[in-house]
């Protein structure tokens, strides 16, 4: 079975630009959680999706922002792109949201902000 | 909110040599208790796991994690390392749902 996927693998931006990040999930799963890893630290939350509702957002700005769509894919907006937000952007998908469910991560998406 | 602490950034380590990666967590509640590992250039893989039950937790590769509750810890084991196990480590907690809260890692260098 395929695991999570994530396009693309590496991005180039400049700053002030705008980057659409995409993630399918395992088949079946219907929640997919996206997190920011800055080089050095661990990853923070940025938002949850399940059934194409946000459950969830973390602590950062309206520049970020994310869909699901019907087959559960999603995709992770941010404008105006700042060089704080170079990072590893991962997916996660799981079944459900239930406490304690495993999350499933897809390698990553590398952003460099110039 | 729940807050993880991994006290230490590099844990260097020979081979076939014992090794234990500490990790504190805060919680207000209660909160499942979860170790991944991240090799180079790579996304999270599950080590293993703790919801319930018996403190000790056995994962994949020969690691294990004990939960002590009244430490508010969860510090993971491996009683031999190989060469293979070099790669970062992350505890993380989740309490009310799934979303992950995340240390900020261990670098675990083995070397021969």
């Amino acid at each position: 079975d395929a695991g999570v996927t994530q396009s693309p693998t590496h991005l180039i931006k400049t700053r002030g630009q705008h980057v659409t990040l995409r993630c399918s999930p395992i088949s079946g799963h219907k929640s997919v959680s996206w997190y920011q890893q800055v080089l050095g630290q661990g990853p923070q939350f940025i938002f949850q999706y399940y059934e194409k509702e946000e459950r969830g957002r973390g602590n950062f700005p309206d520049r970020f922002s994310a869909r699901q769509f019907p087959n559960y894919s999603s995709e992770l907006n941010v404008n105006a792109l700042l060089l704080g937000d170079s990072a590893l952007y991962l997916c996660a998908s799981s079944l459900g949201l239930a406490g304690g469910e495993e999350q499933f991560f897809g390698p990553g998406t590398r952003l460099t902000v110039l | 909110a729940q807050s993880v602490t991994q006290l230490d950034s590099q844990v260097p380590v020979f081979e076939e040599a014992p090794v234990e990666l500490r990790c504190n967590y805060s919680s207000s509640v209660s909160v499942y208790l979860f170790w991944y590992v991240q090799y180079p250039n790579q996304g999270l893989q599950l080590l293993l796991k703790y919801l319930s039950g018996s403190t000790l937790v056995k994962g994949i590769n020969g690691f294990e994690a004990e939960f002590n509750k009244s430490q508010t810890s969860f510090h993971l084991r491996k009683p031999s390392v190989h060469i293979s196990d070099t790669a970062e480590y992350f505890c993380a907690v989740s309490a009310r749902g799934n979303k992950l809260v995340f240390g900020a890692g261990t670098i675990l260098r083995v070397k021969s």
